[in-house]
């Protein structure tokens, strides 16, 4: 799997649009880009994961560049819930069944103040 | 919304005993997995599992480590012979289709 870049730490004022960016240059052209986060050691959250086109459901949107080398994570209105380490994974696989590991870094913490 | 249920949440054992970590993943769910998280560190992958079978280990996964699924409904870790090491928060996974992965809120293992 591809790797990836992520800054360590971001801050986000409530109500504020939170950007998670991830760098992801040497992904292959069948990997995807996944997104979970980690909220205060619980078990990981899946998020989102797209492909190639930018993709919306209710909890983000994830945008992805064209070259597919970045892409971002956007939480439209950050809440202090939202408070967490955000993972970006790159993996093979994302409309097919398949039961391949998800290897996950150091992430983001993003934490979100009043 | 389906959940991903672990049993205990928090298991102490001594060191050199056997231990059984269990979960009942969402009952429609076709690929199962665990994971781990010593303290501080990322979250690791142990061992995946689809059509009672592994598909897939991490070189953590070693003999002391084995899965089963013994009843269709209950995912099973044991680990022999703990180690001090081992400590670590314990996370199942599963997945309809393999894409997004629901995972438990984990089993927190104290070797002393």
């Amino acid at each position: 799997d591809a790797k990836t870049t992520q800054p360590t730490s971001m801050d986000c004022a409530e109500g504020r649009a939170a950007n998670l960016p991830c760098n992801h240059s040497t992904i292959s052209g069948n990997e995807y880009v996944y997104w979970y986060r980690q909220i205060h050691s619980q078990g990981p959250q899946y998020i989102i994961h797209g492909l190639k086109n930018n993709e919306t459901n209710e909890m983000a949107s994830l945008i992805i560049t064209e070259d597919r080398k970045s892409s971002t994570l956007i939480l439209p209105h950050a809440t202090l819930r939202d408070t967490a380490v955000y993972y970006c994974i790159v993996r093979a696989g994302g409309n097919t069944g398949t039961a391949s590991k998800l290897t996950f870094g150091t992430g983001t913490r993003l934490q979100v103040t009043l | 919304e389906p959940e991903v249920t672990q049993t205990p949440s928090h298991q102490v054992t001594q060191m050199g005993q056997e231990v059984i970590l269990r979960c009942v993943p969402i009952s429609n769910h076709l690929y199962f997995y665990w994971y781990r998280q010593i303290l501080g560190q990322k979250v690791e992958f142990l061992v995946s599992f689809y059509n009672n079978e592994i598909s897939e280990k991490s070189e953590i996964f070693d003999d002391q480590f084995s899965v089963e699924r013994p009843d269709g409904s209950n995912f099973t870790l044991k680990i022999r012979s703990t180690k001090l090491e081992d400590s670590a928060m314990y996370f199942c996974a599963s997945s309809e289709a393999g894409i997004g992965r629901t995972f438990g809120s984990g089993t927190r293992l104290t070797v002393v």
